[in-house]
This record gives structure tokens, C-alpha cells and sequence, in this order.
């Protein structure tokens, strides 16, 4: 079965402290992204990656850092600097970034402050 | 910047009822517009995906519109369902820029039984 799994699906963070989401995909996709959703707001992209080793910075990068060492693999650091971490974060991919192609969406990590 | 509006926020209905939920975007430059569906605590899952080019697509109960030039969409849904009942979001692709989607905050649908 085909698709983009996310994990873990809680996740609670402490004052100072790093933490990992992690997200893979089996559609062989070169294009991944991540976006936060608060309540009451669209999704926000805060990094994508068009292709192995390559990522862009998206509209709220600041606090966020993202690796893009395999293809099927887009780990999201939520670093300390991120002051306001607390959100619904969700991974997508796509065939190739851009153009008309879809974007496909895992079910999410929500991210707690402790 | 693009900005994408989804109103209303929330809508209920009554079982079997045909609705319309409504998305407007503020720049006409877009490679496309998708329709989402998302159930609570879940991601995201595609709908309909509509080219700048074309004017409508269907999908069973579904039929999405886009007006480019008013910069509109709307998406109806026949005889709604209680299995209908999640947030839809749309999103535009825009022309210009990080070739990234700018999505609209949701309408939360319930169907009543």
C-alpha cells in the first residue's frame, strides 16, 4: 500500500528541547513538504525539498530545520528556538514540485508543550 | 501574496440536502485549485484538482467550479450525507513563487441525520 506515514502521532516537547518528526514515504516521489496548521488558519509551509539533498525555506522556517538525505525520508527538527511550537504538523509529497501535480498528505503529528 | 478565503467557516445542514462551499482567492496567476477533505485529528485527502485551464471537475456526489478570472471556486455537494460531515479546505497553486499551495483556513461541515 502506497502512502506517507507520520510519526509518532503525539508528540510532547519540554522547555529547551529539540525534537524530531519523522516522515516517510513509499510513492516514490521527489517532491516533499511540511506544512503547521493552527486552528482557524490554512496550512503553512514551512520547508519543502524538490529533490535529494535539496531543501527550500518556506513562509515560517524560522525555529525549524529539515534534512533530505533519501528520497523516501523528510525528517522536521522543531528546534528550542521555536517559541510556539504547538500546532498539527503535516507532511505531503508530490510526483515533482510545481506545476499540476497533487500533493499527498500523511494523518500528522500534534506537537504539545509539556 | 496570494490569500485564499473559505466562507463560512462552519455550515450544518440536515440530511439530503444539496450545499455549496465557497473559496475565493485574491490573484487569477494559479496553475491550479485542489478541494480537501479532512476529518479531525487526520490529514488531508484530495477531492477534486482543477487546471487553470478548465472549468469544472466532477467526482461522484462532488462537482468543483473555478472562475479564474473572479478569482472563485466553489464545490457542491449532492444529497449530502452524515458521512460528509469534516472540515474542506481548498488551495490554490500560485504561478509565481516557491511553487508551493496557499490554502484557505476551512469550512466546517456537519451533516445532521
Amino acid at each position: 500500500d502506497g502512502g506517507i506515514t507520520q510519526s509518532p502521532k503525539y508528540l510532547f516537547r519540554k522547555e529547551g528541547q529539540n525534537v524530531t518528526l519523522s516522515c516517510e514515504q513509499n510513492l516514490n516521489h521527489d517532491a516533499m513538504y511540511w506544512y503547521r496548521q493552527d486552528p482557524g488558519q490554512g496550512l503553512r509551509l514551512i520547508y519543502y525539498s524538490q529533490i535529494v539533498n535539496d531543501f527550500q525555506k518556506g513562509d515560517i522556517a524560522e525555529g525549524y530545520s529539515v534534512s533530505r538525505e533519501k528520497k523516501e525520508s523528510f525528517p522536521l527538527t522543531v528546534t528550542s528556538a521555536q517559541k510556539n511550537p504547538t500546532a498539527f504538523y503535516l507532511c505531503a509529497s508530490s510526483i515533482v514540485s510545481g506545476g499540476d501535480q497533487p500533493q499527498h498528505f500523511g494523518d500528522g503529528t500534534r506537537l504539545s508543550i509539556l | 501574496k496570494q490569500e485564499v478565503t473559505q466562507i463560512p467557516a462552519a455550515l450544518s445542514v440536515p440530511e439530503g440536502e444539496n450545499l455549496v462551499l465557497n473559496c475565493s482567492f485574491t490573484d487569477s496567476a494559479i496553475y491550479n485549485l485542489q478541494w480537501f477533505r479532512q476529518d479531525p485529528g487526520k490529514g488531508l485527502t484530495s477531492l477534486l484538482l482543477i487546471q487553470s485551464s478548465q472549468r469544472e471537475q466532477t467526482s461522484g456526489r462532488l462537482n468543483a467550479s473555478l472562475d479564474k478570472s473572479s478569482g472563485r471556486s466553489t464545490l457542491y455537494i449532492a444529497a449530502s450525507q452524515p458521512g460528509d460531515s469534516a472540515t474542506y479546505l481548498c488551495a490554490v497553486r500560485p504561478v509565481i513563487g516557491n511553487n508551493d499551495m496557499r490554502f484557505g483556513a476551512g469550512t466546517r461541515l456537519t451533516v445532521k441525520p
